[in-house]
């Protein structure tokens, strides 16, 4: 079974600053996907950014990058210029190709943005 | 378009009691799937639906039961509620037949057993 970590609990980082969440996984497959979702305070679970493991290039949404590390099974989320409306809890989370289907979590990095 | 929603939004129970978490999409995705959330520890599966008729057992299914409906409706019960049980509880959607597995989430329902 996969497993994904988040050894991060918390982060802060001041306004217009970029951060760096990590995240690790374990798995024994080759072809797969992993998400970075955020959750602010309002609960609702949005997708920030996705990575196809076939791909050697970095993803990229706006201010939000990922550092895709395949052979170190390492996938850490940078946020760059960092504005009050990133805070939030943050998740990575694997997706296998198989049937299954399942995404799995992590445990999730509470990020705050001082001002 | 409403996405995917969840009723009710808060519930308080008492150990023992019973109640029915619904879910809808109208996205016409073929997936669905139950999530509990619980503090340090991510979102955890309970129960997933492939398709239509088809329901599969998730990483934490004891305690729970789960009706697919129809293609657009997705119902979690729970028979007898343990304060174990207090949780967010979040549903999610997917599309099949896409090379990866996106899922779209609800609000969530905050679940208080006493």
């Amino acid at each position: 079974a996969q497993t994904v970590t988040q050894s991060q609990p918390e982060m802060s980082v001041q306004e217009a600053e970029t951060v760096t969440l990590s995240c690790t996984y374990d798995t024994s497959e080759s072809d797969y996907y992993l998400f970075w979702y955020k959750q602010p305070p309002s609960r609702q679970m949005i997708l920030v950014i996705r990575q196809e493991a076939y791909k050697q290039q970095n993803a990229t949404e706006n201010r939000f990058s990922v550092n895709f590390q395949k052979a170190a099974k390492s996938f850490s989320l940078k946020i760059s210029d960092s504005q009050l409306g990133d805070a939030a809890m943050y998740f990575c989370a694997y997706d296998s190709s198989g049937s299954a289907r399942q995404l799995t979590f992590g445990s999730g990095t509470q990020l705050t943005v001082l001002p | 378009n409403a996405g995917v929603t969840q009723t009710p939004k808060f519930q308080v129970l008492k150990t023992g009691q019973s109640m029915t978490l619904q879910c809808a999409q109208d996205m016409n995705h073929n997936s669905m799937y139950w999530y509990r959330q619980d503090p340090g520890m991510g979102l955890r599966l309970i129960y997933y639906s492939a398709s239509e008729g088809t329901t599969d057992k998730g990483e934490v299914p004891n305690g729970y039961n789960v009706s697919r409906l129809n293609k657009r409706e997705f119902s979690l019960r729970l028979e007898s509620a343990a304060p174990s049980q207090t949780s967010v509880y979040f549903c999610a959607s997917s599309e099949t037949g896409v090379s990866y597995n996106e899922q779209f989430f609800g609000p969530g329902t905050r679940l208080t057993v006493l």
